[in-house]
């Protein structure tokens, strides 16, 4: 059972438009839910996280947005740049006394110039 | 440079030949982890440590082994390597402060198993 969901394979955006990355999570412990970028050939890197007692988070042209009730988060970038086509991760993390990471299954983002 | 370091990039290997995938951080990350990538099903943990000699299951460990004998080495090792376990495989490291940490990345290993 898939706890952290990315329900669109794909996403395929105008230069300069919105993008709108989407996430569905399932377990209300998580404390932190972070967005991972991956290039091809490249590991992951951390983009932007947003706590669990809040509801939105902005860093430049990213802000991720978070409505507990309805267990959903989204990744907002704006202006679009075709620097961003890339895998985009949802990560969901809490505290195990470690703490615990679970990914999505990644939305590729493609944008067109 | 901070940086998490696998070797090697890509391997192709046959059933049962063991096989180890060597992963090393410089930052004194306390946090190491292991992770698969496989299509629809993103990143799935296979082993993490959290300090020296304490390593621990993450979600799919069967048919991998891991030490912590340093804390920057953490290395994967597949005893008997089967097609099933062809795949995307990235380690991680990360100060062991709670949830809120990033993880830092490695470039990853393509192993193909035949």
């Amino acid at each position: 059972d898939q706890q952290v969901k990315q329900n669109s394979p794909s996403l395929s955006v105008q230069e300069g438009r919105i993008s709108i990355l989407n996430c569905d999570y399932t377990n209300s412990m998580f404390d932190y839910f972070l967005w991972y970028k991956k290039y091809p050939a490249e590991g992951p890197t951390f983009l932007i996280s947003i706590s669990s007692i809040k509801d939105k988070n902005e860093d430049g042209r990213f802000t991720v947005f978070l409505n507990k009730s309805a267990k959903h988060l989204s990744l907002h970038i704006v202006p679009s740049q075709p620097g961003d086509s890339a895998v985009y991760f949802c990560a969901a993390s809490y505290d195990t006394g470690g703490f615990k990471t679970i990914f999505g299954a990644g939305t590729r983002l493609f944008v067109k110039a | 440079e901070a940086q998490v370091t696998q070797n090697p990039r890509y391997l192709i290997t046959v059933t049962g030949k063991k096989l180890t995938v060597t992963c090393s951080q410089n930052m004194n990350h306390e946090y190491m982890s292991w992770y698969r990538q496989d299509p629809g099903l993103g990143l799935r943990q296979i082993y993490y440590s959290m300090n020296v000699e304490v390593t621990d299951k993450g979600d799919v460990p069967e048919g991998y082994k891991v030490s912590r004998k340093e804390k920057r080495n953490f290395p994967l090792i597949l005893e008997s390597p089967s097609p099933n376990q062809t795949s995307l495989y990235f380690c991680a490291s990360s100060p062991l402060r709670g949830p809120s940490e990033k993880l830092f990345f490695g470039s990853g290993t393509q192993l193909s198993v035949l």
